[in-house]
């Protein structure tokens, strides 16, 4: 079947600019994570959603980013007034928490953002 | 907070030698270890995990594992790399309390192979 998709899968944006990135989770995956990983580095945790809801957004570095995910299904995570720091790559991964448990998340490809 | 630390930024190693990634983890419980592997332009793909019991594990791709509590270690081994090995590596370790199931991840190890 299908994974988890992203788009778009490279994104240019000038500074101070909005943008919105999608993803797209596995079918019947309640659950959906936002990572950003910069050059580097390891993904970093930004929210998790179970459901509609944002469960833990621990994550967000600050108020411009915010993530919605209207139907439990897509969810776009979006960043206001962008600065350079925010170039990174973007990770959305979704799980099947059926029972509540640490089952595996399974990554989409990631978009690459970059604030010139 | 729970942190994990992957000592080693790159790795060379020649095809059919062994290979060993260090991985060691702070949490206070028993945590919940993962291995993943990310090739340029793939998403992360998980190798293989640790929740509790044997606490060498058996992964994708002929790789595996071993937890050691007392060294706060999870280590991942093969025995024969094969040039499609070649990749970035990460550990991660997971909340076994209640509420969010995001991971932690280390920093990665790449890993280059020689034919």
């Amino acid at each position: 079947g299908a994974g988890v998709s992203q788009t778009p899968s490279n994104k240019v944006t000038e500074k101070g600019k909005y943008v919105e990135l999608r993803c797209d989770p596995i079918s019947g995956h309640t659950a959906l994570y936002w990572y950003r990983q910069s050059l580097g580095q390891g993904p970093e945790f930004l929210i998790y959603f179970q459901g509609t809801g944002a469960a833990d957004d621990s994550g967000l570095p600050n108020d411009r980013f915010f993530a919605v995910r209207p139907e439990g299904s897509v969810s776009t995570l979006k960043i206001q007034r962008t600065e350079r720091g925010d170039s990174a790559m973007y990770l959305c991964a979704s799980s099947n928490l059926a029972g509540g448990s640490y089952n595996e998340q399974f990554f989409g490809p990631g978009t690459r953002l970059t604030v010139l | 907070a729970q942190s994990v630390t992957q000592p080693d930024i790159h790795i060379t190693v020649s095809e059919g030698a062994s290979l060993e990634l260090r991985c060691n983890y702070s949490y206070g419980a028993t945590p919940y270890l993962f291995w993943y592997v990310q090739s340029p332009g793939q998403g992360l793909q998980l190798l293989l995990k640790y929740f509790s019991g044997d606490t060498l594990v058996q992964g994708i791709k002929g790789f595996e594992a071993e937890f050691k509590r007392s060294q706060s270690s999870f280590n991942l081994r093969k025995p024969s790399v094969h040039w499609s090995d070649a990749a970035e590596y990460f550990c991660a370790v997971g909340n076994s309390g209640a509420g969010s199931y995001q991971l932690t991840f280390g920093k990665g190890t790449k890993l280059s192979v020689i034919p």
